[in-house]
């Protein structure tokens, strides 16, 4: 069965800083990938997605992500954090053959100033 | 992207009444819609699966009596918890893919925070 793992529960990082939060998923082909951010009591808002060719995709808001089918990730970057980047991330994955999106357990990120 | 309007955002309701919560794709067809379920700081759960014109496809565990489903539109599924119950006091987040370009995501609504009180 398909799942996500996202290693890191909460991650603090101070304004300025980079980021990278860690994805792993469990899939017998190449899925597609997702990164989304939920803001709290919001809804989520897509940062960017991974459905084929170049392997490091870029983002909204100064984001990307790089898939390594080797490692079977899709970790997400950002090289300077700013304040309002403050939310919960959630990577995604869906199968080619699927229309169901399986999420991991998300990361918490705080920024400090 | 598109947008998807979930409504209402926020609803208090007394144990045993229903509640509905709407999910409109306002610039595509939503050919495919999804019902999650989150609670405090844990992801989403998947709830179930509707196609429009089509019986929901619910996933183990969750209750399709108590979970009402309808999509019977290309722009509209709504959810309906009957006789709520403070155990179902959630944020629930419906989610849509339509097709062509449309299809390569699912686009997500505001999410709706139920209390029943």
């Amino acid at each position: 069965a398909q799942s996500v793992t996202q290693p890191d529960i909460h991650i603090t990082v101070s304004e300025g800083a980079s980021l990278e939060l860690r994805c792993n998923y469990s899939y017998g082909a190449t899925p597609y990938l997702f990164w989304y951010v939920q803001s709290p009591g919001q809804g989520l808002q897509l940062l960017l997605k991974y459905l084929s060719g170049d392997t490091l995709v870029q983002g909204i808001k100064g984001f990307e992500a790089e898939f390594k089918r080797s490692q079977s990730s899709f970790n997400l970057r950002k090289p300077s954090v700013h304040w309002s980047d403050a939310a919960e991330y959630f990577c995604a994955v869906v199968g080619h053959n699927t229309d169901k999106l399986i999420f991991g357990t998300g990361t918490r990120l705080q920024v400090f100033p | 992207g598109a947008v998807v309007s979930q409504h209402p955002s926020w609803v208090i309701c007394k144990s045993g009444t229903s509640v509905k919560i709407e999910c409109r794709s306002l610039d595509f067809q939503a050919t495919t819609m999804f019902w999650y379920r989150q609670f405090p700081k844990q992801s989403l759960m998947l709830m179930a699966t509707s196609n429009e014109g089509s019986k929901a496809t619910y996933e183990q565990g969750v209750e399709k009596d108590k979970f009402l489903i309808n999509h019977a539109s290309l722009t509209l599924s709504t959810l309906t918890v009957t006789s709520a119950h403070p155990e179902d006091s959630s944020f629930y987040i419906c989610s849509a893919r339509g097709t062509g370009v449309w299809n390569t995501e699912a686009f997500f609504g505001q999410g709706t925070r139920l209390t029943v009180v």
